[in-house]
């Protein structure tokens, strides 16, 4: 099963509201990732954990906070959004995430269309 | 940091037709995918190619890490091939341990027509 599932698969939300993305794997893996997409880019990297652990910020606004739970669970609460803000947000996770020469696919989940107004 | 560069970047084809997507990356990579999103923005992992020659049905792939490019053949083309083919390359993060950071290119958007 390489199967990453994210809920809402929609959202829409004002500028004062308080919102978090869910991302859920039972593939084992032990980092997983929040990405933001605009429209007609690629992907952009915002967190990772490794072993539940924070370990790369790609100076995301305060706005956005990452939490994981446990080894199988990624949140993303969202507070105080801007419009500028909507956006597609992909979740991924890989086996370890750390490198020393290994080699990881990262398998990403559907993604929530965010939408701030 | 690593730059990351795919060509062309819009492609329409006729069903039927072959096509060569190409990647080219700045520095040395521990790992490159390619990948297909779907118009409803799944990304569907195609190829982990870190070096060599892989296929995969009408699909296959070809990276030359000494190079520093991959190429996607597409043959046959169908129009659920359709959406936007990303290379990404993966790229080691030093920060007290190593994690591993994917860095996506500018994409191919690819419509294959009826």
């Amino acid at each position: 099963d390489t199967e990453v599932t994210q809920t809402p698969k929609h959202l829409v939300m004002g500028m004062t509201n308080k919102k978090s993305l869910k991302c859920e794997q039972h593939m084992g893996h032990r980092a997983m990732y929040w990405y933001k997409q605009k429209a007609k880019k690629p992907p952009e990297l915002m967190f990772v954990y490794s072993y539940e652990k924070l370990s790369i910020n790609e100076s995301v606004p305060s706005r956005f906070s990452p939490e994981c739970p446990n080894s199988s669970l990624l949140n993303l609460h969202l507070h105080a959004l801007q419009p500028e803000d909507s956006a597609l947000y992909l979740c991924a996770s890989s086996q370890e995430g750390s490198s020393g020469g290994t080699r990881e696919t990262q398998y990403f989940g559907p993604g929530t269309r965010l939408l701030v107004l | 940091g690593i730059q990351v560069e795919q060509s062309p970047p819009d492609l329409i084809l006729q069903e039927g037709a072959n096509s060569t997507l190409r990647c080219n990356f700045s520095d040395s990579v521990n790992n490159l995918q390619w990948f297909h999103q779907n118009p409803w923005g799944q990304l569907i992992n195609l190829f982990y190619i870190p070096s060599g020659t892989k296929q995969n049905g009408r699909l296959s792939a070809t990276t030359v890490a000494t190079e520093r490019y991959s190429l996607l053949y597409i043959s046959s083309s169908q129009t659920t091939d359709s959406g936007v083919y990303f290379c990404a390359v993966e790229a080691v993060w030093w920060d007290g341990g190593a994690t591993n950071k994917l860095i996506f290119g500018t994409g191919t958007l690819l419509a294959v027509q009826p």
